[in-house]
């Protein structure tokens, strides 16, 4: 079975990191590009950073310079570092695998989730 | 950057109704569109990619279509299991960005 699973979420202080993790089990991991996608409580979805099956890296601009995407393939497991938060970086963060190896495909499995609260 | 505009931001049918939620791309992104559901407090759901393609396992009451800068979702007989909030999203380069979301309710 395809799964995804996130880790790294919590409460953290203006200003403040943390690393989510995404677990990913069922699929050829290297063999697709992996991102990111936030939703804030009570808004809608927002891209927020893919890494392709090549290691190329993009970014929404909202996080662009604080947030830094990267993969794994040895261990299966995708990571997003958070640096500089704010209080609008509080959102569910979940991972989702692309449908193909560039950075231009659907999202066609998502993970349950990983809260980031933001306050002090 | 391209802005992606759903209409309308939320709607009340009768079940069994035909549904239709459009999405619109301030520049062409010839078919590089995406359709997602999300049942509240659940994780979101392809449903649609290519703006036609049906995901697998989608039921066939969904569809899409549309290309350039126009696109439309369809629920050919709305069910109640269909209460969620729909979302288009362009993938044709960053970012890849959501429309703001339909909410479909029951009458």
């Amino acid at each position: 079975e395809v799964q995804l699973l996130e880790s790294g979420g919590g409460l953290v202080q203006p200003g403040g990191s943390l690393r989510l993790s995404c677990a990913a089990s069922g699929f050829t991991f290297s063999s697709y590009a992996m991102s990111w996608v936030r939703q804030a409580p009570g808004k809608g979805l927002e891209w927020v950073s893919t890494i392709d099956g090549g290691d190329a890296t993009y970014y929404a601009d909202s996080v662009k310079g604080r947030f830094t995407i990267s993969r794994d393939n040895s261990k299966n497991t995708l990571y997003l570092q958070m640096n500089s938060l704010r209080a609008e970086d509080t959102a569910i963060y979940y991972c989702a695998k692309d449908l193909g190896r560039g950075s231009g495909a659907a999202f066609d499995i998502w993970g349950q989730g990983t809260m980031v609260t933001v306050s002090s | 950057d391209i802005q992606m505009t759903q209409s309308p931001s939320s709607l009340s049918a009768s079940m069994g109704d035909r549904v239709t939620i459009t999405c619109r791309a301030s520049r062409g992104i010839s078919n590089y569109l995406a359709w997602y559901q999300q049942k509240p407090g659940k994780v979101p759901r392809l449903l649609i990619y290519a703006a036609s393609t049906l995901q697998s396992g989608v039921p066939s009451r969904f569809s899409g279509s549309g290309s350039g800068t126009d696109f439309t979702l369809t629920i050919s007989s709305l069910q109640p299991e269909d209460v969620a909030t729909y979302y288009c999203q362009r993938y044709n380069s960053a970012p890849r960005t959501f429309g703001q979301g339909t909410k479909v309710e029951i009458k």
